[in-house]
Parts: C-alpha cells; sequence; structure tokens
C-alpha cells in the first residue's frame, strides 16, 4: 500500500463545477503539499499545509490531521484548471525534508 | 517562474550513456532535492544536498549520483543508461534542510533510446 493515497486518479468535469480531489497518507507527517503540474510538465506549489485550512482565489485546501486526510477543492471551475495535482507529505518533525508523493489526480474542465 | 533553473530542458542519448543533469536552486536557498517522474512510479525521491552535503538518500540507484558546488548549483549525473531511466527529472529548492516550502525547477525530459 502507497503511503500516500489520491482518489480519483482521473476527473473530468464541466465548466462551472465544484470539483474535489482527496488524499489519505499512513505516516505522520508535519506538512502536506499540494502541488499542480501542467501537461507541458511544470510542477508548480499551490498549498502548504500542516493544519486547517487554506484558501487562494478559486482554490481551497483542508487537512484533518486526526483522519489523516486532505482535500483540495476548485471552486467554479475552467478548462485551465485541466491539469494533474499531486498530493506529497514531509514527514514528521526530526525526519528527512524529502517529500512522498501519491500518484496525481488527472483533471479534465470541458467547456 | 519559481527561480529555480534545469538544463537541459530535452536530453535524448542511447543506452549505455552518460549524462548529466544541471540545476541552480533560487537565489539564497541551500538545499537542493533532485525527483525522478517516470510513468509506472509517479515522482520519486533521489537525493538531497544541503549547502554542499548529501543530506538524505532516497530510491537513487548505485548508476545515479550527485553534487553540489560551493556556488549551490547541483548535478545529477547518471551513467549505464538504460531504457527504464527515461523519465522527467525535477530539482528543487528550499531555505532550509527541513524542506517546508520547495521550489520545483521546470524538470529535464530524458529520453534514452
Amino acid at each position: 500500500k502507497n503511503e500516500v493515497e489520491q482518489s480519483p486518479q482521473n476527473l473530468t468535469a464541466q465548466e462551472g463545477e465544484f470539483i474535489t480531489i482527496n488524499c489519505s497518507y499512513s505516516v505522520g507527517i508535519s506538512a502536506l503539499h499540494w502541488l499542480q503540474q501542467h501537461p507541458g510538465g511544470g510542477i508548480v506549489s499551490l498549498f502548504m499545509l500542516s493544519s486547517g485550512k487554506k484558501k487562494h482565489g478559486r482554490l481551497i485546501a483542508t487537512i484533518n490531521i486526526q483522519e489523516k486526510h486532505s482535500s483540495l477543492h476548485i471552486t467554479a471551475s475552467h478548462p485551465r484548471d485541466s491539469a494533474v495535482y499531486i498530493c506529497a507529505v514531509k514527514g514528521a518533525e526530526g525526519s528527512q525534508g524529502n517529500l512522498i508523493f501519491g500518484k496525481g489526480t488527472k483533471l479534465s474542465v470541458k467547456p | 517562474d519559481s527561480g529555480v533553473t534545469q538544463t537541459p530542458k530535452h536530453l535524448i542519448t542511447a543506452t549505455g550513456q552518460r549524462v548529466t543533469l544541471r540545476c541552480s536552486p533560487r537565489s539564497g536557498d541551500l538545499s537542493v532535492y533532485w525527483y525522478q517522474q517516470s510513468l509506472d512510479q509517479g515522482l520519486q525521491f533521489l537525493i538531497q544536498y544541503y549547502n554542499g552535503e548529501e543530506r538524505a538518500k532516497g530510491n537513487i540507484l548505485e548508476r545515479f549520483s550527485a553534487q553540489q558546488f560551493p556556488d549551490l548549483h547541483s548535478e545529477l549525473n547518471l551513467s549505464s543508461l538504460e531504457l527504464g531511466d527515461s523519465a522527467l527529472y525535477f530539482c528543487a529548492s528550499s531555505a532550509s534542510g527541513r524542506g517546508y516550502e520547495q521550489y520545483f525547477g521546470p524538470g529535464t525530459r530524458l529520453t534514452v533510446t
């Protein structure tokens, strides 16, 4: 079993829909990242969370440390949101700085 | 633009060859991480350097090696290349060795034929 699991693997939505991508992890963490990878391959860091909720524009990320679960929400989705969204966790305090990645959720938003 | 640069963008080479990938971190960042993204494995951590010293090692093959130079740029050397080494190689940098905020470079796409 992977240490970081994402669902769904693939998601197709119509423009304007509310989208949720889920991430569950099995290890102790000090931070969780949501990354966006564009079709060209570049990776952009969207959020880094250690508790609660963060919002940036139409994107909202939440984390529940007790349940070891995080969600990424996109409101009023747009075709330019089409990308692969990757959840990554950083181990507990005192561990190495590297990230452990989920396999990604491929989102396609149709006009 | 993350401020992290990687060269080259694309590299096509033959099996058995050796290549060097280069990464320049964001100004002021001391830590560099190398990650491999292949179609079947997803993103995997290879190795981390902090201020010139190896800090952590992940799933890095013995045929691969890396170093970080005094000016903080890093190189990833891949030798005796196999078809399965074809992948996107990303580097990321962070200010500290604890990796809370990591900024990713654009990646180098390696194709081994």
